[in-house]
């Protein structure tokens, strides 16, 4: 069965302090994205990769940054939280065909909500 | 860039039908997706559409318009169970996917 996991729930962190959320697919997926979510915003895109070591800066890249070390796993970096980053992460993967061809359904995890005090 | 219409909430009652409407501009569009989500949970895929016109899948359909950058979703014999925010979402390059804000259907009995 496919799964897309996060490591954390929920988190609770101050301001100015690094955060680490990370993200875990078992599908040998090429394509991973992080996302976050804000009633009144949607799902807006924070960073992708589309193989091992490489990234792409989405919509709203500042603040965070991105590390794909290995194929199954990416990980989204807050240096130093701000307040304005409180909101749900949601992590996501998909099988790439080729550029003309979008590769299919996103896999999401099931979220991490992270509060910054 | 992404520009993506859809409206903020529908209501409808079980055993009905509901359209649910989309327009994009998206540069580099490969196909469209339809995603669902319900309230507390991540977003699970419902729909693709590739080329033009309507894919039916149960009691769910979704057409496709690329032309006119159109798409909807239709659902039929609405359950409560169908109560949930329906994301739009167009396609591109490395199958990138940008959302729409997504639409909020309530059913009512």
């Amino acid at each position: 069965d496919v799964k897309v996991t996060q490591s954390s729930r929920y988190l609770v962190k101050r301001t100015g302090e690094k955060v680490f959320l990370e993200c875990v697919q078992d599908m040998d997926h090429e394509n991973m994205f992080w996302y976050r979510q804000d009633p009144g915003l949607g799902l807006r895109l924070i960073y992708f990769s589309y193989d091992v070591k490489m990234k792409e800066k989405g919509d709203i890249p500042e603040g965070y940054s991105v590390s794909r070390e290995k194929k199954e796993r990416f990980s989204l970096i807050l240096e130093s939280a701000s307040t304005n980053q409180t909101s749900m992460y949601l992590c996501a993967s998909s099988l790439s065909i080729n550029r003309e061809q979008s590769g299919g359904e996103l896999f999401f995890g099931e979220g991490s909500r992270l509060t910054v005090l | 860039g992404q520009n993506i219409d859809q409206p903020t909430e529908m209501t409808a009652t079980e055993g009905a039908i509901v359209q649910i409407n989309c327009t994009y501009q998206t540069s580099g569009f490969n196909g469209l997706f339809w995603y669902q989500q319900h309230a507390g949970e991540a977003p699970t895929f419902l729909s693709y559409n590739v080329l033009d016109g309507l894919e039916e899948k149960g009691r769910f359909s979704s057409f496709l318009s690329r032309s006119k950058g159109y798409s909807y979703l239709l659902l039929k014999e609405l359950q409560m169970k169908d109560s949930a925010s329906y994301l739009c979402a167009p396609g591109s390059g490395y199958s990138t996917l940008t959302f729409g804000k997504g639409t909020m259907l309530l059913v009512s009995p």
